[in-house]
């Protein structure tokens, strides 16, 4: 399951509060994702990273950041969340290479805003 | 238009019955990838193609690079096999932007 845990992995919170969801992996991969999952929409990327301090958008990035100080843990912050931030969000990473590319999931992280 | 459909939507079998789901994509890809999502659970990786087909137990993936199309089958289904499976594309160029569907539903019934 490449060592990723989410955390946490169930949160309620307010509208205008401050979030981070964290993404800790064991095995030392460069290239770590945040996914959220909505209903009719699918998987969509928020934001990734490809190595230390090395981050970029995705599709959906607006209202999120993230931070990668380390290799091993991957931040997501949503400054002041709000109830269309409502879903489950998924960090992933990516084994790179030729003849891999396999990603592998977190448990996902359901964040819901009120 | 998304550029990754997958059909069915939903699909029901019976336990023992040949399924076949299919993914169709509109842009030039370097790689797809199969996932699988139980209810209420995590995403697990089935497969990743670039060309040909892979086997994996009773799971076949298959892709076909100029008809833009890939399908995942599964031989003597299982209830247990009832899960979201979900195509993902990787443009070619270089992105790291993977292109989801919106995932088929499979029921396997007893």
């Amino acid at each position: 399951d490449a060592g990723i845990t989410q955390s946490p992995r169930h949160k309620v919170t307010e509208t205008g509060t401050p979030v981070t969801l964290r993404c800790h992996q064991t095995e030392n991969h460069r290239y770590m994702y945040w996914y959220r999952q909505d209903p009719g929409h699918g998987l969509r990327l928020i934001h990734y990273s490809y190595g230390v301090k090395d981050t970029d958008k995705g599709e959906v990035s607006d209202g999120y950041s993230v931070s990668r100080s380390k290799t091993e843990d991957f931040l997501l912050t949503l400054e002041s969340a709000t109830s269309s931030q409502t879903s489950v969000y998924f960090c992933a990473i990516r084994r790179a290479g030729t003849n891999t590319g396999e990603l592998f999931f977190g448990e996902g992280s359901r964040l819901t805003v009120l | 238009k998304n550029e990754v459909e997958q059909s069915p939507q939903n699909l029901t079998a019976q336990e023992g019955e040949f399924i076949t789901i299919n993914c169709s994509y509109s842009v030039g890809i370097s790689a797809l990838h199969w996932l699988q999502q139980h209810p209420g659970g995590g995403i697990v990786s089935l497969f990743m193609l670039s060309s040909g087909k892979k086997k994996h137990g009773r799971l076949i993936a298959t892709i076909n690079i100029q008809e833009k199309h890939s399908s995942l089958h599964i031989t003597a289904s299982h209830p247990r096999d009832s899960a979201v499976y979900i195509c993902a594309v990787k443009a070619q160029g270089g992105s790291e932007k993977l292109v989801f569907g919106k995932g088929t539903k499979l029921t396997v019934n007893p």
